[in-house]
């Protein structure tokens, strides 16, 4: 069975410093990978996602995150974050296409001035 | 990218009455959704997954016959949570899909209050 660990339920930052989110999971078989983005009382939106390819995967507003299959991790990191960062990001992972998504237990990133 | 809709976004129901959550897929047609619950602070736990047109399956310790959820379309998937009471509380959400596509697109949420 797969599992997802994120080890910081709490990551307080400064704005404009760096942050990196963990994520580690466990399978036995190939994944896909994804991080999901929550804002209080509302969905998720996805941040970004890696299927294959390249193991680095950028969004559109500044993080990346880097799959390392040797230490089975999909850590998340932006080199400088904004107050409107601040909010619930969850680490999630698929078996195949099309396949029901294990969530980690999430790390409530807050941005402070 | 796709766009799912659920409705309603929040709703308080008396114990022991029904309520049904909508989902819906506005620009694709969805051949899996799935449904999960969330109690505050804390992750989503997969409820089920239904296909269109056959039965949903259920994780384990989710109870069937108090979560009944239908996906007679490809467009549309509901839940009903029967008999509420307050333990039900929680924030429902629902994701969809379609054959082949690895990422899943997620409603705004639905805030279950029991009273």
């Amino acid at each position: 069975a797969q599992s997802v660990t994120q080890l910081d339920s709490q990551v307080p930052v400064f704005e404009e410093a760096p942050v990196e989110l963990r994520c580690n999971y466990s399978s036995s078989v190939s994944v896909y990978l994804f991080w999901y983005v929550q804002y209080p009382n509302q969905g998720l939106q996805l941040l970004l996602k890696y299927l294959s390819g390249s193991t680095l995967v950028e969004s559109i507003n500044g993080f990346e995150a880097e799959f390392n299959k040797s230490q089975t991790s999909f850590h998340l990191r932006k080199p400088s974050v904004h107050i409107s960062d601040t909010a619930e990001y969850f680490c999630a992972v698929s078996k195949n296409q099309g396949g029901k998504l294990i969530f980690g237990q999430g790390t409530e990133l807050s941005v402070k001035p | 990218g796709a766009v799912v809709s659920q409705h309603p976004s929040r709703v308080i129901c008396k114990s022991g009455t029904s309520v049904k959550i909508e989902c819906r897929s506005l620009d694709f047609q969805a051949t899996t959704m799935f449904w999960y619950r969330q109690f505050p602070k804390q992750s989503l736990m997969l409820m089920a997954t239904s296909n269109e047109g056959s039965k949903a399956t259920y994780e384990q310790g989710v109870e069937k016959d108090k979560f009944l959820i239908n996906h007679a379309s490809l467009t549309l998937s509901t839940l009903t949570v029967t008999s509420a009471h307050p333990e039900d509380s929680s924030f429902y959400i629902c994701s969809a899909l379609w054959t082949g596509n690895p990422e899943a697109f997620f409603g705004q949420g639905t805030r279950l209050t029991v009273v």
